[in-house]
Parts: structure tokens; sequence; C-alpha cells
């Protein structure tokens, strides 16, 4: 079975600082990994994916994410934080068949 | 536009009052998902679809039921709705099951069982 956890549910910065969300799985076969942005009262928007193509993946909203296979880690990062930043993150590991295993979500809030 | 659409967005409801969640998707996928998201728990799959007439349990389909009859509609049906089936629903489609291709999310469905 895969599984997911994201470690810290809330995470606080300041506006220009390093945005870390960590993500770190469980799969017994190479994952295929997601992070999906939700604003408030919206759906889930895909932010970047790992396909074993790269191991540093770039996403868009200038967010990016390294998967390190020693640390089973794809922490989520982004240099500067801006204040539209403000949303729900989520981690996420694809199985054979589709279904998409989440973690349990990482609100981040960011302060003028 | 390409998306996923999910109607009603918000619902309030009685215990045992049957409904359904409507979702179509404009892209000709073939993968059709009902997932419900619950604070703390992230996202829990409860039915999917690989294609038309196919579908399988999720996680969490006791009190669920699907249907896909035509390509573009995957509707989320509650014969018997109670409280613990409060939530917030989201319906996703992608072209294919593959584990490379990225689901679509609809914006959400709003669920309160009284």
């Amino acid at each position: 079975a895969q599984s997911v956890t994201q470690l810290g549910s809330h995470v606080s910065v300041s506006e220009g600082a390093l945005v870390l969300l960590r993500c770190n799985y469980s799969s017994s076969v190479p994952p295929y990994l997601f992070w999906y942005v939700q604003y408030p009262n919206q759906g889930l928007q895909l932010l970047l994916k790992y396909t074993s193509a790269a191991t540093l993946v770039k996403g868009i909203n200038g967010f990016e994410a390294e998967f390190k296979k020693s640390e089973t880690s794809f922490h989520l990062t982004k240099p500067s934080a801006h204040m539209s930043d403000a949303a729900e993150y989520f981690c996420a590991v694809k199985s054979s068949y589709g279904k998409l295993t989440f973690g349990q979500g990482t609100i981040l809030t960011v302060h003028p | 536009e390409a998306q996923v659409t999910q109607n009603p967005r918000y619902l309030i409801t009685v215990t045992g009052k049957k409904l359904t969640v409507t979702c179509s998707q404009n892209m000709n996928h073939e993968y059709m998902s009902w997932y419900r998201q619950d604070p703390g728990l992230g996202l829990r799959q409860i039915y999917y679809s690989m294609n038309v007439e196919v579908t399988d349990k999720g996680d969490v389909p006791e009190g669920y039921k699907v249907s896909r009859k035509e390509k573009r509609n995957f509707p989320l049906i509650l014969e018997s709705p109670s409280p613990n089936q409060t939530s917030l629903y989201f319906c996703a489609s992608s072209g294919t099951p593959d584990r490379t291709d990225t689901q679509y999310f609809g914006p959400g469905t709003r669920l309160t069982v009284l």
C-alpha cells in the first residue's frame, strides 16, 4: 500500500521568506508524486508532479520540489513567499489504477 | 474551456432523503473519480470509473453509489444520507488512469446532512 505523510498541519511564514512544506511517502514501487494547492472555496489545482524524469521538478507560481529516494521525501519549496500563496497544500501519491492517496494537508499562512 | 463541473455546489439535506451530485467533464477523459475531503484526513477516494459502464470501489464506498452511462458524466448517489456523510466532495477526471496522467478536479460540493 502507498501512503503520504505531511509534516505540519499549519505553516506560517512572513512575506518574502522561504516556504518549505514537507512530504514523506511510503511505496513498495517507484512512486509517482503530486503536489496540489487548494485556495479557499475552490477545487484542487496541480502545482507540479514527479514522474521519474527528473528529481528536481519545477511547477507553477515559482514552486519546486525535489524527489529524494534515500529520504523518501518530496518537499515543496518556494524561495520567496507571496501573500497570494496562502492556501492549503496537498501531497499525493498515485497508484497504478489511478487512485490518488493524499496527505492530511498543510495550511500555509503568509504574514505581511 | 476544459473543465470538470459539479452540481450543486452547496446542499443541505436531512437524513434519509436521497440525493444525487452530478459531475461532468468536457475533456473526453476515460477516468473519473469521486473523493471526499474531511479536516485532518485529506481527500479519500469513494469510487472510480475506468470507462463507460466500468466502476469500482475506492477506500470509503459505504453509503454511496455511482454510475457511468456516458463518458462525460459520473454522478454520485446517496440513497439514504446520514450525518457522517457531511463533507466536501470532489469529482476528478484524467485522460487515462496512468500514474503519470494529471487528474483535474471540479470545484467541489459542500454537503450537510442534518
